[in-house]
């Protein structure tokens, strides 16, 4: 069984770009989170996806967004860019409902330049 | 807003020693789970705790769930070097919101880098 995959590895971008990353979810999960690491925060939560709506969202501007499509694939975009946004983003795949159980991908490794 | 303290943040032993880490909140947390990642990589989940009280026993890692669902340990006999990384606590909680209740979010624990050394 494939586990979480996410696209692309690594990723450098010019400070007030945009960027998009993907996240295809272990095959019959249906909710996806994101998750924003770093050497000072830790792992924070930015939001979750089921069936292709937002369920809960963290504490991030409104320069981060995503979305989910029908197959339960992810996106999840960051504009204007900042030197801070620097980060391992992680995406995690959930079952469904109340299942907490939570399986990550290897994460996308940003840096902002 | 829901945090966990997990401590120690450091830790550097010596091959076969034992270790105990521990993640403390003043929430309640419906399931709470327990990772170890190494740099560059996702965390990978060890197990989840879900009941008030439980003990889970992985080889020679002991997790406990404490009698509130506030606090968890994990407890590593006879380390080995192939035991070091970065372990990482987090709490489930369901959030209730305008699309329903949410299970997705996980509030993690700023995570104990440990170190076994041959």
């Amino acid at each position: 069984k494939a586990g979480v995959t996410q696209t692309p590895r690594y990723l450098i971008k010019t400070r007030g770009q945009q960027v998009t990353l993907s996240c295809s979810p272990i095959s019959g999960h249906r909710s996806v989170s994101w998750y924003q690491q770093t050497p000072g925060q830790g792992l924070q939560f930015l939001f979750e996806y089921f069936s292709e709506t937002q369920r809960n969202k963290g504490n991030f501007p409104g320069r981060f967004s995503g979305r989910q499509f029908s197959n339960s694939r992810s996106e999840m975009n960051v504009s204007t860019l900042e030197l801070g946004d620097s980060a391992l983003y992680l995406c995690a795949s959930r079952l469904q409902g109340s299942n907490t159980e939570a399986f990550f991908g290897q994460g996308t490794r940003l840096t902002v330049v | 807003t829901q945090l966990l303290e997990q401590s120690p943040q450091f830790l550097s032993i010596q091959e076969g020693e034992n270790l105990t880490v521990y993640c403390n909140s003043s929430s309640v947390f419906s399931s709470l789970q327990w990772y170890r990642q190494e740099p560059g990589e996702g965390p990978v989940l060890l197990v989840t705790v879900v009941t008030g009280g439980e003990v889970k026993k992985l080889k020679r890692l002991t997790f406990q769930f404490g009698d509130a669902r506030k606090d968890s340990s994990l407890h590593i006999t006879a380390a080995q070097p192939g035991d070091t990384g970065l372990y990482l606590c987090a709490g489930a909680g369901g959030t209730a919101n305008a699309g329903g209740t949410s299970y997705g979010k996980l509030t993690f624990g700023q995570g104990t880098i440990l170190t076994v050394h041959p």
